[in-house]
């Protein structure tokens, strides 16, 4: 059965800050998929990336970046200089099914308060 | 809207009455989905439709929980009987089930079920 630990409940930074939300894995498949999903306080969860497992390349968008280690099946989120609108609930998951999103499981989310 | 619309935002019903939330995906999107979450957890799968295929049931937690969908328009989740422990926010999402794609899942807003 596939998992998805996010051991980090909440987190407070002060803006500016860096700040790394993890993410743990387990899955038996070898081919599977990782999600980062953001909730703000309105709640509808907006997709921030999909990482394939046979790509282990990270990812750098804007002040976002994604460091994916199959080695020891994390895949965590780094925010660079945050901010007060990066103050979310952020949820990675994982889906066996390829090409689709189907039965995403997901962590049970990390709560970032930005604080100004 | 362009987006996922979900109704009621809020409901209050007392145990053992029936309620109804629907869904109204974007237009085109071949798949729905429903997830439940409770008060600071992640998101658990209830059920997926994709297209007129037979829907995928196997996350709905018990028989007083079912959902349809006509083609790829709306569908309705209905709770029967409820229970103080459905008190959650059921939240909704469509995705245009392109092989290939990203695997984005467009979420709406949610419904919160308070069961008194």
């Amino acid at each position: 059965a596939q998992k998805v630990t996010q051991a980090q409940t909440e987190i407070s930074v002060v803006e500016k800050e860096d700040v790394t939300l993890d993410c743990v894995y387990e899955t038996r498949d070898t081919t599977y998929y990782l999600f980062w999903y953001k909730q703000p306080p309105s709640g509808e969860l907006v997709f921030l990336i999909r990482r394939n497992s046979f790509d282990e390349q990270n990812e750098i968008s804007g002040r976002y970046s994604w460091n994916f280690q199959k080695s020891t099946s994390s895949f965590n989120f780094t925010i660079t200089a945050s901010q007060v609108v990066d103050s979310a609930v952020y949820f990675c998951a994982l889906s066996e099914e390829p090409g689709s999103a189907r039965q995403l499981t997901f962590g049970s989310g990390t709560q970032l308060t930005v604080l100004p | 809207g362009a987006g996922v619309s979900q109704s009621p935002s809020n409901k209050v019903t007392e145990k053992g009455k029936d309620v109804e939330l629907r869904c109204d995906p974007i237009s085109g999107h071949t798949a729905l989905y429903w997830y439940r979450q409770r008060l600071g957890q992640g998101l658990e799968f209830l059920i997926y439709f994709q297209g007129n295929s037979a829907p995928d049931k196997s996350g709905l937690p018990s028989d007083r929980f079912s959902a349809e969908r006509t083609g790829e328009s709306v569908s309705t989740l209905t709770i029967q009987r409820t229970q103080q422990e459905d008190s959650a926010v059921y939240l909704c999402a469509s995705s245009p089930r392109t092989l290939g794609g990203t695997g984005e899942l467009f979420f709406g807003e949610g419904s919160r079920l308070t069961v008194l």
